[in-house]
């Protein structure tokens, strides 16, 4: 079966920085993507991981282990505008790789 | 400028009624998909449609129903067997090699 996990909400304060996890168990594996998507929009694309290891684009930054089913999305110098649902995805290879599996999103409240 | 679109931003619908969702891109992508959202959950898939004239159940297909009669559009039709239609639909798009590109929602709403 398909199976990703994240914590349900989290809670941290401007300017310092979170850690977001992601575990996963699917038949297939092509790929991690992050979303965010603000509360009443659509999500959009944060970051990209299908090997191992971290991928940093400014103050977000991902990290992928394949072994161990694992992903982590950080953001540093966290601002008032961060406050939104962090979603994990991974892709799977049937259908030519474009089957996306979301798991529930993570709530982040971002306190001044 | 390239992108995928979704109308009405908000739709009601009354009891007994089939109503229809759009949804357009122009990115040139050849899959699509359909999405629901309830509130404070994730995304759970509807259909999707890897290539004109083709396409899938996801995990919730019952009472809804697609066509993909042009590579740019993917109507979503919400039919009166869907009992609890109250709910956040999300478009998407995307390639081989790419993530998934979302419209901006459509809000369904019963009176």
């Amino acid at each position: 079966g398909q199976n990703i996990d994240q914590p349900t909400e989290m809670t941290a304060t401007e300017g310092a920085i979170v850690q977001i996890n992601c575990t996963y168990q699917t038949s297939g594996f092509n790929g991690l993507f992050w979303y965010q998507q603000h509360a009443g929009e659509a999500p959009t694309f944060l970051s990209y991981n299908v090997l191992d290891g971290l991928e940093e684009k400014g103050r977000f930054s991902s990290f992928l282990s394949r072994s161990k089913g694992y992903s982590y999305l950080l953001l540093k110098e966290l601002q008032m505008k961060d406050s939104a649902s962090y979603l994990c995805a991974v892709r799977d290879p049937r259908n030519y790789g474009q089957n996306f599996v979301f798991g529930p999103g993570t709530r982040l409240s971002v306190l001044p | 400028d390239g992108g995928i679109t979704q109308s009405p931003k908000y739709l009601f619908r009354k009891e007994g009624q089939n109503v229809t969702l759009s949804c357009e891109q122009n990115l040139n992508h050849d899959a699509m998909y359909w999405y629901r959202q309830d509130p404070g959950q994730g995304l759970r898939l509807i259909y999707y449609s890897q290539i004109v004239n083709d396409f899938q159940k996801g995990d919730i297909a019952e009472g809804y129903s697609v066509s993909r009669e042009k590579k740019e559009s993917f109507p979503l039709t919400v039919t009166s067997a869907q009992k609890n239609p109250t709910a956040f639909y999300l478009c998407a798009s995307s390639t081989e090699a790419s993530g998934q590109y979302f419209g901006p929602g459509t809000r369904l709403l019963v009176l």
